[in-house]
């Protein structure tokens, strides 16, 4: 156990809808990663909040957001849902701001399936 | 742009054999490399990682790794592989870009019994 906890496991939805997938971090820890993993791109990085604020973005859609609050949870909100969205989406978190000091944590993921 | 190579996609070793799984990557600078397992149904964790000094590193669950920087290569090697390492394995380095981890596509391990 990871210490990093992801909810919901899994969620089936249909295209155009929109869905928040949550994160919380271990506690301690000041910095949240989201990243897609799909059968067609592999793992990607989607975007870095540290502290509530944005650090780094990735691969990640317009119709994709997330925040980052002051509980230290975050959120990634996936809008206008397609069928290629359709993926592994993990959080991960680490105690600082550079991921290259820090070892990262991953929780178990959530499947989401848009039909 | 910086890439990560794992030639294989799927690997099959006997119980108690030794293990090799490749990983290049292209990088201009000393990289910050990285090894990751991932079990079914499970998150990402971290085996070992480089970032300079002794290019042999050692891990968790008796893994290591050995950059070579004149082949661009960062491989995990295992001397006696248990069927509990069956997982799906993922090579990183850092991008030096946005400093986040880019990956490569994952070496699935199959057990032989």
């Amino acid at each position: 156990d990871s210490g990093v906890t992801q909810t919901p496991k899994h969620l089936i939805t249909a295209t155009g809808q929109r869905v928040t997938l949550r994160c919380s971090p271990r506690s301690g820890d000041l910095s949240v990663y989201w990243y897609q993993q799909s059968l067609d791109q592999g793992l990607q990085f989607l975007i870095q909040y540290y502290n509530g604020e944005e650090r780094a973005k990735g691969n990640i859609l317009e119709r994709f957001s997330a925040q980052q609050f002051p509980d230290l949870h975050s959120e990634l909100n996936l809008s206008s849902l397609e069928l290629g969205d359709s993926a592994l989406y993990f959080c991960a978190s680490s105690a600082g701001l550079l991921m290259v000091a820090d070892t990262q944590y991953f929780g178990p993921g959530t499947r989401l399936t848009v039909l | 742009a910086q890439s990560v190579t794992q030639p294989d996609i799927h690997i099959t070793v006997s119980e108690g054999a030794s293990l090799e799984l490749r990983c290049n990557y292209s990088y201009g600078a000393t990289p910050y490399l990285f090894w990751y397992v991932q079990s079914p149904g499970q998150g990402l964790q971290l085996l070992l990682k480089y970032f300079s000094g002794d290019t042999l590193v050692q891990g968790i669950k008796g893994f290591e790794a050995e950059f070579k920087r004149s082949q661009s290569s960062f491989n995990l090697r295992k001397p006696s592989v248990h069927w509990s390492d069956a997982a799906e394995y993922f090579c990183a380095v850092v991008s030096d870009s946005n400093y986040q981890l880019i990956w490569g596509a994952g070496t699935k391990l199959i057990i032989k019994p």
